[in-house]
């Protein structure tokens, strides 16, 4: 089955700890996208990455970082530099930039 | 002004009753369409999707675009409390993804 997976569903992390999100997808789209989902707040972009080896901020990503060395994978790491890293935490993915995208069935990470 | 707006709620509706969903944006360069559902502690998921003014029909759910007055809605016919979630509108202008609305909250009481 074709789709979007992301791991772990609930992650617990001590303040000052760096965690990474996984992320990976079987679509054989080209972009993959991170975002953070707080109550009230909606979606917000975090990263987006367009092809392999190159991404770009969105508008929140500041104390995050990621990267793209495969096609299929974009790992999010949440470093302690984020200030309030407690979030749902989702992955999408779409065949180019404009497409519709497709999410993963997300990670909540809880800061202790 | 947001880029996208639409209600929180939440809308609270009887079973069988139509639900009418909405959003406003703001730029017109907005080309592409999306209505996602996403259910309590889960990813959203992809309803529907249209580039055009006009009317999308799929089973009970009927997506309209007013682009000359930068308007979407989203129509449930027959709503059921399976429904009930949060609905996502999303719109897409460039290469940097979708711009979301925050979601309206709908509850479909039995």
């Amino acid at each position: 089955d074709g789709g979007i997976t992301q791991s772990p569903k609930y992650l617990f992390r001590k303040e000052g700890q760096n965690v990474t999100l996984s992320c990976e997808q079987n679509l054989n789209h080209d972009a993959m996208y991170w975002y953070r989902q707080d109550p009230g707040q909606g979606l917000r972009l975090i990263y987006y990455s367009q092809i392999v080896n190159d991404f770009q901020k969105g508008d929140i990503a500041e104390g995050y970082s990621v990267s793209r060395e495969k096609k299929e994978s974009f790992p999010l790491t949440v470093t302690s530099a984020q200030k309030n890293p407690t979030a749902f935490y989702l992955c999408a993915s779409s065949m180019r930039g404009p497409d519709t995208q497709y999410f993963g069935p997300g990670t909540r990470l809880t800061v202790l | 002004q947001k880029e996208v707006e639409q209600d929180p709620g939440p809308l609270s509706v009887p079973e069988g009753a139509i639900v009418s969903l909405n959003c406003t944006y703001s730029n017109s360069a907005f080309q592409y369409f999306m209505w996602y559902r996403q259910y309590s502690r889960k990813g959203p998921e992809l309803l529907m999707y249209t580039y055009s003014s006009g009317n999308k029909e799929d089973g009970r759910f009927t997506a309209q675009v007013d682009k000359s007055s930068k308007y979407i809605s989203l129509f449930i016919r027959d709503s059921q409390p399976s429904d009930s979630a949060t609905y996502l509108c999303a719109i897409s202008g460039g290469a940097d993804g979708l711009t979301f609305g925050k979601g309206t909250h709908l509850i479909i009481q039995p």
